[in-house]
């Protein structure tokens, strides 16, 4: 069964300081892994986008890495800003992820603290 | 370039009435997906179709719940009699593309709460 875990489920930390994100994933056939940012009462939005022959991604102050022989992914946050309190979700993309390719984990609800 | 558009934002709606839940994807995108999220878990996916088709409803129940995606005019999410069960956020996503292929982009709209009283 394709499924998606995410650690730690949340994480409390202070302005300006980084964190890291996990994701593992059991997907198969993979295809692309996706980190998506939610604030509360809203939509995702799209992070970053790996394929299987990417192992780093940025996108400003987030960093997503992929080692997709340990199947494995992590988010780096620098800097992290009040804004970044939000929750993160890790997707993983493969046939037989569902009618829409995809699988979802349940997020990692982050809160930056001034 | 209006991204994927929801509405309402939010609907209350008493048990037995209908919800119609309304989105509309990014201009030229053809394929729509419906989730639903309760708190604290995980988006849960419910339909996927494309222009006047459903490409697979798996993830819908099969009583109460209904979608269609029309030639013209928005994505409709529909739910009779609703119950208290139904309250959740319900998320519609587009893409020019499936989203199981390469890296094809997925848009997330805002979102509609619905309560039910």
């Amino acid at each position: 069964k394709n499924q998606v875990e995410q650690s730690p489920q949340s994480l409390i930390i202070l302005e300006g300081k980084n964190c890291t994100l996990q994701c593992n994933y059991t997907v198969s056939p993979f295809s692309n892994l996706r980190w998506y940012k939610q604030d509360t009462g809203r939509g995702p939005v799209s992070l970053t986008i790996m394929t299987f022959s990417e192992n780093t991604k940025s996108n400003g102050r987030y960093t997503a890495t992929l080692d997709a022989d340990t199947k494995q992914s992590s988010l780096h946050i620098t800097a992290s800003q009040l804004s970044d309190s939000a929750s993160y979700i890790c997707v993983v993309s493969a046939m037989g992820g569902g009618a829409d390719g995809l699988t979802f984990g349940k997020g990692t609800h982050l809160i930056i603290q001034p | 370039n209006a991204g994927v558009m929801q509405n309402p934002r939010h609907l209350v709606r008493r048990r037995g009435q209908e919800a119609r839940l309304r989105c509309s994807p990014v201009k030229g995108h053809s394929h729509v997906y419906w989730y639903r999220q309760l708190p604290e878990e995980g988006l849960k996916f419910m339909v996927y179709l494309q222009k006047e088709n459903i490409i697979d409803e798996s993830g819908m129940p099969k009583e109460r719940f209904s979608a269609e995606f029309p030639k013209e005019g928005p994505s409709i999410l529909r739910i009779q009699q609703v119950v208290r069960g139904d309250s959740a956020a319900y998320f519609c996503a587009s893409s020019p593309a499936w989203t199981g292929d390469r890296a094809t982009e997925a848009f997330f709209g805002q979102g509609t709460r619905l309560t039910v009283v």
